[in-house]
């Protein structure tokens, strides 16, 4: 399996236009994760899917951004409009809901991410 | 809500041991996991221990876990400049279904 893709690997806009993150899980997992990642925050949890459907998105900063999932092989992140504070690495990640030992066991496979630059 | 902790930077010597150290909130975690993540790239996943063990080695690596105070730690024995890396603690909130990861650690490696 080629493992979780992304596209496009970096992005550079201008403030105030519209982007669109895309993430093309491992095939056959059932759960899907947006992350950010900067320097101040950390690795932050942004909105998760199971089976296509969002679950939490508790994470995602504010209106601007919206992410969807139309099929279990592909998934987006948009930020309408971007701010420079927006500025930093995406990633996305995928898991199969599985048992180890009689317990849940999630291991997350993640993508190489998505460095966007807003200016 | 659930919460990880780790230190975000340590240094050490080539060839000395590397103990990166985290502690966390939930008390019914089942998986901790450690993961690595290289310059440039995204997570990986290090290893994992269940929370019925207290340790887990594996070959330079050996995971100790103390269940009563919420602490992880991860050894790296022998550490060599491809170890520099971030290093993420993780914890399993089984009833999200969903891992929190803390801030991660910045391991860097003087000659």
């Amino acid at each position: 399996d080629a493992g979780v893709i992304q596209s496009p690997r970096h992005e550079v806009t201008e403030m105030g236009q519209e982007v669109t993150l895309r993430c093309k899980p491992i095939s056959g997992h059932d759960y899907l994760f947006w992350y950010r990642q900067t320097m101040m925050r950390g690795l932050e949890l942004l909105i998760y899917f199971n089976n296509n459907v969002p679950i939490d998105d508790s994470g995602m900063p504010e209106d601007r951004f919206s992410a969807k999932m139309p099929n279990a092989s592909f998934s987006t992140l948009k930020i309408q409009p971007s701010e420079p504070r927006d500025s930093a690495v995406y990633f996305c990640a995928s898991s199969l809901s599985t048992s180890l030992m009689g317990y849940s066991y999630n291991e997350q496979f993640f993508g190489p991410g998505t460095r966007l630059t807003v200016l | 809500g659930e919460d990880v902790e780790q230190s975000l930077f340590l240094s050490v010597r080539e060839g000395d041991s590397s103990v990166i150290n985290c502690t966390y909130t939930d008390s019914s975690s089942t998986y901790l996991y450690w993961y690595k993540q290289e310059p440039g790239a995204g997570l990986q996943l290090l290893t994992y221990i269940f929370s019925n063990m207290d340790m887990k080695q594996d070959q330079r690596l050996t995971v100790l876990l103390n269940k009563k105070d919420k602490h992880l730690s991860l050894r790296i024995a022998d550490t060599q400049t491809g170890d520099s890396a971030i290093y993420f603690c993780a914890d399993f909130y089984s009833s999200a279904s969903k891992i929190i990861f803390g801030s991660g650690t910045r391991l860097s490696i003087r000659p």
